[in-house]
Parts: C-alpha cells; sequence; structure tokens
C-alpha cells in the first residue's frame, strides 16, 4: 500500500503570495490532519478533515485554510504569506481519525518565504 | 505551545549502548505515541501505548506510561547507527485524535 504523499516537497514563496499544499492520504483512510513544525515552535496541529468537514481545528489565524474532497485527498492554503510561515508542513492520515488510530505521516513540503 | 516536555533534549551515545528519553505531559491523555523522524522528514510511529497500560515493546523499543506522574519513557536497546534520528512524544486527546507533540530529543548513535 502506497504511503501519505505530500506534493510538492519543496516550495519557495514571496511575502504576501498565497500557496496551495496538497496531501494524497493512505487507500482507505478518511481522516487527513495538518501539522505545522517550525525551530521554534515544534509541531503544531493546524486542522483535521474527515468526509470532507473539517472536524478539529488548531489555534491559527484565518490565513491558514484547508479542504477536503470526495476522495479523502486533502489541500491547505496559505494566503498573504509572512516570513513566520516558513516551516515544514506535515500531513497526516489515519482510517477515520478515532483517538486511538496510529496517524501515518507523509514526508512533507518545506516551505519557505523570502 | 507544546504539552510535553522532552528529556534530554539531545542525547549521544556508542553503537550497543542503550537509549532512554523521557516525555512529559500536562493534561489527561487517552494514549501516548512516540515517533521518529530523519533529518527534517516526515514522522514514522513507533508505538502507541494507552492511558491504561503501563509498559509495551516492539522489538527494540520498550516504552513506559506512568499516568499518575503524567510522564512516559522510551528506551532503544542495542542501539544502531541508523537510530540517529529525533525522537518525539505525541499525547492523544480523550475525544478525537488531534496529537500534541513534545519538543524531541535529537539521539546520536556513533559507530
Amino acid at each position: 500500500k502506497a504511503g501519505v504523499t505530500q506534493t510538492p516537497r519543496y516550495l519557495i514563496k514571496t511575502r504576501g503570495q498565497q500557496v496551495t499544499l496538497s496531501c494524497s492520504p493512505i487507500s482507505g483512510h478518511r481522516s487527513v490532519s495538518w501539522y505545522q513544525q517550525t525551530p521554534g515552535q515544534g509541531l503544531q496541529f493546524l486542522f483535521e478533515y474527515f468526509s470532507e468537514t473539517q472536524r478539529n481545528k488548531g489555534n491559527f489565524p484565518g490565513r491558514f485554510s484547508g479542504r477536503q474532497f470526495s476522495n479523502s485527498r486533502s489541500e491547505m492554503n496559505v494566503s498573504t504569506l509572512e516570513l513566520g510561515d516558513s516551516a515544514l508542513y506535515l500531513c497526516a492520515s489515519s482510517l477515520v481519525g478515532q483517538k486511538q488510530e496510529t496517524q501515518y505521516f507523509g514526508p512533507g513540503t518545506r516551505l519557505l518565504v523570502l | 505551545s507544546q504539552q510535553g516536555e522532552e528529556d534530554p533534549q539531545a542525547l549521544s551515545i556508542q553503537e550497543g549502548e542503550n537509549a532512554t528519553m523521557n516525555c512529559s505531559y500536562k493534561t489527561s491523555i487517552n494514549n501516548l505515541q512516540w515517533y521518529r523522524q530523519n533529518s527534517g522528514r516526515g514522522l514514522v510511529h513507533l508505538i502507541l501505548i494507552r492511558s491504561n497500560e503501563r509498559e509495551k515493546h516492539s522489538g527494540r523499543l520498550r516504552v513506559t506510561l506512568d499516568t499518575s506522574k503524567k510522564s512516559s519513557s522510551l528506551l532503544i536497546t542495542a542501539s544502531r547507527a541508523a537510530d540517529t534520528a529525533s525522537y518525539f512524544c505525541a499525547t492523544g486527546e480523550t475525544s478525537g485524535s488531534r496529537l500534541t507533540f513534545g519538543e524531541g530529543t535529537q539521539l546520536t548513535v556513533n559507530p
């Protein structure tokens, strides 16, 4: 079974631009979560999607948004990029997102904002 | 903000030695998971221990959980150079699948 895939793997943007990242979960998984990893803040939860609905949201500004499609693929969008948005963005998938399920992470998208 | 704190922040050992990493957390949890990350890549799931379990083994890994002290430890026995990575503990909420990560321990195993 193929693992979680994320595209693109690397991205360079400038302040004020917007960016869209994509995540394809493991086949059959319906829950997709997004995390941001930075040296200063570590790994922080952004949001979770299940059955095309945002089910849980972390403490990030409204510039960060996401969506999920009927095939469970998910995208996250960051508008009006700031330097501090430079990070590794990780998505994780699980079957239905229940509390004791293992979450499987993708390789991440490294975003650099100049 | 991070729920967990990991100790030590960095650990350097020789191949064949055991490595122990500790994690403390603040709130009630449903489960605690350990992940490994190589050089800023994706996270690899190592082991999940439920809040009603005290100890769990998986190959060379041994995890303990003390909910009264809100702490967990990860022991890697007979370490190998390939174990060099960052190790994170993550606590699962009592509802939902959100994970709250610790700051991580950077383990270096010298050949």
